[in-house]
């Protein structure tokens, strides 16, 4: 079973605080991402790594930076957490383009971000 | 317009019922479909992929329709732990969408 792990399920960070949340797969998936998912909006894409270093924008990434060093691991970093990115965040990998029909994506556990 | 839209819903049907939800998409040369399914503050789980001959897995089919750019999923002889949000995730380019989700509740 493909395990994408997030570091937390729940956090409470303070307005201006800088904010990392991690995300760690065990399938050497090339592919990474990370959403946001907030109710009546759906899940929207921030940022998005098919390699190590590599990293591409998403439909939202204002406010956001990501890390990718190691093919398992994807960080999400709030440079100056807002009340505005209050948000359940769900990190999601996937094998390569030719694989992806079968397997689709399989997302982590999510976390609950509250930043007051 | 966006790329993925859903019914919201709810929907909401009595036990043994069969229920059909559509979603609809925007780019003519999308390349993969999906269904996935999300229970209350759980992450989405993948329920099933949608080839374009339509599958069916139990009590579940999906069916991808070019044409009218759509994907639809039937459930038969719902079941109380069938209620959920059922997600459609469109892949293209790349990229993969998703709509906003349509909620079923199965009531007794």
């Amino acid at each position: 079973d493909v395990k994408v792990t997030q570091s937390s399920r729940y956090l409470v960070k303070r307005t201006g605080e800088k904010v990392f949340l991690e995300c760690v797969q065990d399938m050497d998936h090339e592919n990474m991402f990370w959403y946001r998912q907030d109710p009546g909006l759906g899940l929207r894409l921030i940022y998005f790594s098919y390699d190590v270093k590599m990293k591409e924008k998403g439909d939202i990434p204002e406010g956001y930076s990501v890390s990718r060093e190691k093919k398992e691991r994807f960080s999400l970093i709030l440079e100056s957490a807002s009340t505005n990115q209050t948000s359940m965040y769900l990190c999601a990998s996937s094998p390569r383009q030719g694989l992806l029909k079968d397997y689709g994506y399989t997302f982590g556990s999510g976390t609950r971000l509250t930043v007051v | 317009r966006k790329e993925v839209e859903q019914d919201p819903g709810p929907f909401n049907v009595p036990e043994g019922a069969t229920v059909a939800f559509n979603c609809t998409y925007s780019n003519s040369a999308s390349q993969s479909f999906f269904w996935y399914r999300q229970d209350c503050r759980k992450e989405p789980k993948l329920l099933m992929s949608v080839y374009s001959s339509g599958n069916e897995d139990g009590r579940f089919t999906a069916q991808l329709n070019r044409a009218s750019q759509y994907i639809s999923l039937l459930i038969r002889d719902s079941k109380l732990s069938d209620s959920a949000t059922y997600l459609c995730g469109i892949y293209n380019f790349n990229k993969f969408y998703f709509g906003s989700g349509t909620k079923l509740n199965v009531k007794p």
